[in-house]
């Protein structure tokens, strides 16, 4: 069974920093894109980042493009999310979701979130 | 940025009646290769989005067969041909055929 399990969400101050992980299972981890997607309290989805299998390739959208970093270790089987100078608008609930293929680029699994909250 | 347009956000429906929800896209999602990158998640109340129709109206494993999609470059309709109770929650559509990926606003499906 394909699993997801994001962790690291938090309360952190503006001008902060977070590291959000997530942990799969269920599937061979190297073979997938990966992505972060998240979202705001009440409001809907927005794309974050991508990662391509071997972690070469890395696309972000551009509000956090400098303060986000997304990378993965597939020997951990797990995708990551570096989150610098961290501001009031990346206040949201954030999934780590899987690529079913770089050629059909839809998203087949989600995990359940873990929620990120910026405030002082 | 490819904007997506959904209509209507909000959609109460009376079970067992059909429902459609309709996405417009900024530019053609229509790829050189044939596909059409347009995809359909319903994220029911207090859980992740699930895959619905992928690739403009391909059904998802799982997806009961009263969800079909359908549509050309720039417009896509997602279409419940019986409404169940179930269905309640909030329909995206998105597009990956270019960065940055982007979704529509959402609509809100309720049961009348």
């Amino acid at each position: 069974e394909v699993q997801l399990v994001e962790s690291g969400g938090d309360l952190v101050q503006p001008g902060g920093s977070l590291r959000l992980s997530c942990a799969a299972s269920g599937f061979t981890f190297s073979n997938y894109w990966m992505r972060w997607v998240r979202q705001a309290p009440g409001k809907g989805l927005e794309w974050v980042a991508t990662v391509t299998q071997d972690g070469s390739g890395k696309y972000y959208v551009d509000s956090v493009k400098g303060r986000f970093t997304i990378s993965r270790d597939n020997a951990k089987n797990s995708l990551y999310l570096q989150m610098n100078s961290l501001r009031a608008e990346d206040t949201a609930l954030y999934y780590c979701a899987r690529v079913v293929s770089s050629a059909e680029k839809y998203f087949d699994y989600w995990g359940q979130g873990t929620l990120v909250t910026v405030s002082s | 940025d490819i904007v997506m347009t959904q209509s209507p956000l909000s959609l109460p429906v009376t079970p067992g009646e059909p429902a459609s929800i309709s996405c417009r896209s900024s530019q053609s999602l229509l790829h050189s290769n044939g596909y059409k990158y347009l995809d359909w998640y319903l994220q029911k109340p207090g859980q992740s989005p699930q895959i619905l129709i992928y690739l403009g109206s391909n059904r998802a494993s799982g997806a009961p067969d009263r969800f079909s999609g359908s549509g050309s470059g720039t417009d896509f309709t997602l279409k419940i041909s019986r409404v169940e109770a179930e269905d309640v929650g909030v329909y995206y559509c998105m597009q990956t055929l270019q960065a940055p990926i982007t979704f529509g606003q959402g609509t809100r499906l309720e049961i009348k």
